[in-house]
């Protein structure tokens, strides 16, 4: 069972708009939320995360979102840049250093 | 500095053989964790290590699978009797404390081996 959900496999952005990657979970036992950014034949890299603690984390042109109550959380890029097309993975954890739940994957093509 | 590192980045084998998979996690990372990614899926958590010990072998998927760690830094993960099912990326991510305390952590991944099995 999936427990959590990226809904858009992909999305397209013209370069300077924001880009809007969304992610849901079902387990209310995580507490803790990363994103992850991963180009073809390398493994994922670390881009931002939150604790349920807090409901904004904001790194320079990325900002994580969570909404605890509706168990959501998304991940806002502004400006694109066309460096930022990759995969985006979405995890969860019940607390930090626990396993990571992934979900499946938004891949995000940023055009000139 | 240096990420981590695994080897080898590809491995053929045939069905029924038996395969290891080499981690090198970042330096002084206590914490060290295998996945397993396969087409058009997420990673799946396998197994958790602190230190040497294997903390949380819950995503192990049955016994043909094992990994160790004996001196706290390099793990190999074992696959004995390879099926073709078995294929994908095989990832490995290295933290600095893990479940050591509660500060926020945060898993560093390696480039992965990808393993196909024919």
């Amino acid at each position: 069972d999936q427990q959590v959900k990226q809904n858009s496999p992909s999305l397209s952005v013209q370069e300077g708009r924001i880009s809007i990657l969304n992610c849901d979970y079902t387990n209310s036992m995580f507490d803790y939320f990363l994103w992850y950014k991963k180009y073809p034949a390398e493994g994922p890299t670390f881009l931002i995360s939150i604790s349920s603690i807090k409901d904004k984390n904001e790194d320079g042109r990325f900002t994580v979102f969570l909404n605890k109550s509706a168990k959501h959380l998304s991940l806002h890029i502004v400006p694109s840049q066309p460096g930022d097309s990759a995969v985006y993975f979405c995890a969860a954890s019940e607390d930090s250093g626990y396993a990571l739940n992934f979900g499946k994957g938004t891949s995000l093509l940023v055009t000139p | 500095g240096a990420g981590v590192s695994q080897t080898p980045s590809n491995k053929v084998t045939e069905k029924g053989k038996y395969v290891e998979l080499r981690c090198d996690p970042i330096s002084g990372h206590t914490a060290l964790y295998w996945y397993r990614q396969s087409l058009g899926q997420g990673p799946e958590f396998l197994i958790y290590f602190q230190g040497t010990g294997a903390a949380d072998d819950s995503g192990l998927p049955n016994d043909r699978f094992f990994a160790v760690r004996p001196e706290g830094s390099v793990s190999t993960l074992k696959i004995q009797r390879t099926e073709r099912g078995d294929s994908a990326v095989y990832l490995c991510a290295s933290s600095p404390r893990g479940r050591a305390d509660s500060l926020t952590d945060t898993q560093y991944f390696g480039p992965g081996t990808r393993l196909t099995v024919l």
